[in-house]
């Protein structure tokens, strides 16, 4: 089973307009961290916003937010006030911390959202 | 400035042939990872160090070799046993100890073999 769901392959949204992208991940571990990284066309990933399962308010971070549904099990980006710029592909991610003994960091990505902004 | 240089930025090869791929980082991390990504597929795992002179297998090992004699490099071979190298290459490092600590990346190689 994946770990990270990304169910829009793409998505569009008019320039200024907010666009929310999907993610929903399956652990059973209390103790995970959830990333979003955005790829633009050149190649290198851009870390964005960062949501702790034991955080109480979801994670902001200029026009990212994050929409932290902990019993859905879902973690959804949100871009305010598109921009051109913000056209890339964009990854959801996450640490599970327990079950790895808490010695592991390393990040398991799911396949990623196309997100073209249209002028 | 710091950050993680991956060279080269492209890189072709034939058939049968092994070829390394550099990561160096001037970020005082511990931990080093390799990713690949292929169109639709997202990020795997291939390998990880979390200290010098050890590494672990990620989810897709076979096929590919790792060292880790120095805290700052942590070059990738891709030999010929690979069935399929050609893809994008991805370094990244983060700090240890810090469970909110982000991946940072380099900006790929990528990898063609004819």
């Amino acid at each position: 089973a994946q770990k990270i769901t990304q169910t829009q392959p793409g998505m569009f949204v008019q320039e200024k307009e907010a666009v929310t992208l999907d993610c929903t991940y399956d652990t059973s571990d209390p103790s995970y961290g959830l990333f979003w990284y955005k790829q633009p066309s050149s190649g290198e990933m851009i870390f964005l916003i960062y949501q702790g399962s034991y955080d109480q308010q979801n994670a902001t971070e200029g026009r990212y937010s994050l929409n932290f549904q902990k019993a859905r099990k879902s973690a959804n980006l949100v871009i305010s006030a598109s921009q051109l710029g913000d056209s890339a592909m964009y990854f959801c991610a996450m640490r599970e911390f327990e079950i790895s003994g808490g010695s592991n960091y390393k990040l398991t990505f799911g396949k990623g959202t196309l997100l073209t902004v249209n002028p | 400035d710091g950050g993680i240089t991956q060279s080269p930025k492209y890189l072709f090869r034939k058939e049968g042939q092994n070829v390394t791929l550099s990561c160096e980082q001037n970020l005082n991390h511990d931990a080093m990872y390799w990713y690949r990504q292929d169109p639709g597929q997202g990020l795997r795992l291939i390998y990880y160090s979390q200290i010098v002179n050890d590494f672990q297998k990620g989810d897709i090992a076979e096929g590919y070799s790792v060292s880790r004699e120095k805290k700052e490099s942590f070059p990738l071979t891709v030999t010929s046993a690979q069935k399929n190298p050609t893809a994008f290459y991805l370094c990244a490092s983060n700090l240890q100890g810090l469970y909110n600590s982000p991946l940072h990346f380099g900006n790929g190689t990528r990898l063609t073999v004819t």
